[in-house]
């Protein structure tokens, strides 16, 4: 069955240093999504893209935040400048039936 | 604004007990509304859907209904099993909308 894939499953980063989160979407899927969690509280919507450009983002999702789609099979998210306050859980997802999201396993990004 | 509040955890049950775990909403219009489970490791999982008022969602045992009257969507199933242990989480798509709002998540575990 296909699935979502994310990389790193675990990152470890300064604060003030550049993060990327890479995600492969189910590869017939045309939107594409990243939420976050951090621990202990709920999964937060961040972003979702289609087409080539982002179709809403949350408040959380400021000028620190940006999403790439470099290739055919690639989703990105990246942090310019880590905070202590983005450390969380960041999970990918991809949307091809209307209505139903698949999950990627997450990304848990520790900033130090 | 949108939301979802989901029943707190822990949640422990003996193999076999019935479960049930609460969510209500709040949302204009008419959602489409999900419970996704979260198994060890790995990343959120569709369990369930309902698209509108009296649907039925159900899968593997599990179901949910719908209830505008009391905007709940209260996921239960019969009789649990070990393999059951996870963390659930109540979601909602507003109309017209592709992002998730989601529960707190309530960790169920299950006893032999």
């Amino acid at each position: 069955e296909p699935e979502v894939t994310q990389t790193p499953s675990h990152q470890v980063t300064q604060m003030g240093q550049e993060v990327i989160l890479r995600c492969v979407p189910i590869s017939n899927h045309l939107y594409f999504y990243w939420y976050r969690q951090i621990l202990g509280q709920k999964v937060e919507f961040l972003v979702s893209f289609y087409n080539n450009e982002i179709s809403e983002k949350s408040e959380i999702f400021d000028d620190q935040f940006s999403v790439e789609r470099p290739d055919g099979s690639n989703f990105t998210l990246k942090i310019r400048s880590t905070k202590l306050e983005d450390s969380a859980m960041y999970f990918c997802a991809s949307d091809g039936v209307p209505y139903e999201q698949y999950f990627g396993p997450g990304t848990r990004l520790t900033v130090t | 604004g949108d939301s979802v509040t989901q029943m707190e955890g822990p949640v422990t049950l003996s193999e076999e007990a019935f479960l049930t775990i609460n969510c209500t909403y709040t949302a204009t219009g008419y959602p489409s509304l999900f419970w996704y489970v979260q198994y060890p490791g790995e990343g959120l999982q569709l369990l369930l859907k309902a698209t509108k008022a009296d649907d039925k969602g159900s899968n593997k045992g599990f179901e949910a209904t719908y209830r505008k009257e009391t905007t709940s969507f209260h996921l239960e199933k019969g009789s649990v099993q070990v393999s059951d242990s996870a963390v659930y989480f109540c979601a909602l798509r507003r109309t017209g909308a592709n992002n998730l709002f989601f529960g707190t998540g309530t960790r169920l575990t299950v006893i032999p």
